[in-house]
């Protein structure tokens, strides 16, 4: 049962454009979203994330929209760079019972920015 | 100087046997966490220890044996392996459990053959 689902295992961008990787999650608890980026043969590192309170969260380049109503939320590279080639995952995580976060992660998107 | 640093990193082994995976983190963090990415990509969490405390235990068979000396130091131990339990190993920290921003080790690739 996957709880939070990116569709697109692949996106390829020229450079300078914009990438917009996207992310759809089922569970209505989820209130706390996150993107991570991993390079081959390294962990995951944390991007940025963002509140079910909050629709809009920028950080430089790099900036997640969450639509609650629709349960998605996508990440926007502008512009984007060769360097940001890299697998990105999409987490997310609800306080059940507590305030431990269990984060559950979505399949990864390998995005090619080409020079 | 690595800061959430798992040995090994590369782990070839039989059916049956026992192994461990030691993970070190040296930025002061209060929670600790094994992650496992099977061959469907998943990144799935198996533990977390707050402060040397067991806080998430997600159904994982008994074979795996997370231990925790100190709060800098989370090992994972598995007995009798089986075929499937080939994957990617993440170790991760953070600085509390009331965050999702983890810090994650390189990963420990463990094949059972």
């Amino acid at each position: 049962d996957q709880q939070v689902k990116q569709n697109s295992p692949s996106l390829s961008v020229q450079e300078g454009r914009i990438s917009i990787l996207n992310c759809d999650y089922t569970n209505s608890m989820f209130d706390y979203f996150l993107w991570y980026k991993k390079y081959p043969a390294e962990g995951p590192t944390f991007l940025i994330s963002i509140s079910s309170i909050k629709d809009k969260n920028e950080d430089g380049r790099f900036t997640v929209f969450l639509n609650k109503s629709a349960k998605h939320l996508s990440l926007h590279i502008v512009p984007s760079q060769p360097g940001d080639s890299a697998v990105y995952f999409c987490a997310a995580s609800g306080r059940s019972g507590g305030s431990n976060y269990k984060l559950t992660f979505g399949k990864g998107t390998l995005l090619t920015v080409n020079p | 100087d690595t800061a959430v640093s798992q040995t090994p990193k590369y782990l070839v082994t039989q059916m049956g046997n026992d192994k461990s995976i030691k993970c070190e983190q040296n930025l002061g963090h209060d929670t600790m966490y094994w992650y496992k990415q099977d061959s469907k990509k998943f990144l799935k969490i198996m533990f977390s220890y707050n402060n040397k405390e067991l806080i998430i235990n997600e159904t994982v068979p008994n074979r795996f044996s997370p231990k925790s000396p100190d709060k800098a130091h989370l090992n994972l131990h598995i007995n009798s392996l089986e075929l499937g339990d080939s994957a990617v190993y993440f170790c991760a920290s953070s600085p509390s459990m009331n965050t999702g921003e983890l810090f994650f080790g390189e990963g420990s690739r463990l094949t059972v053959l």
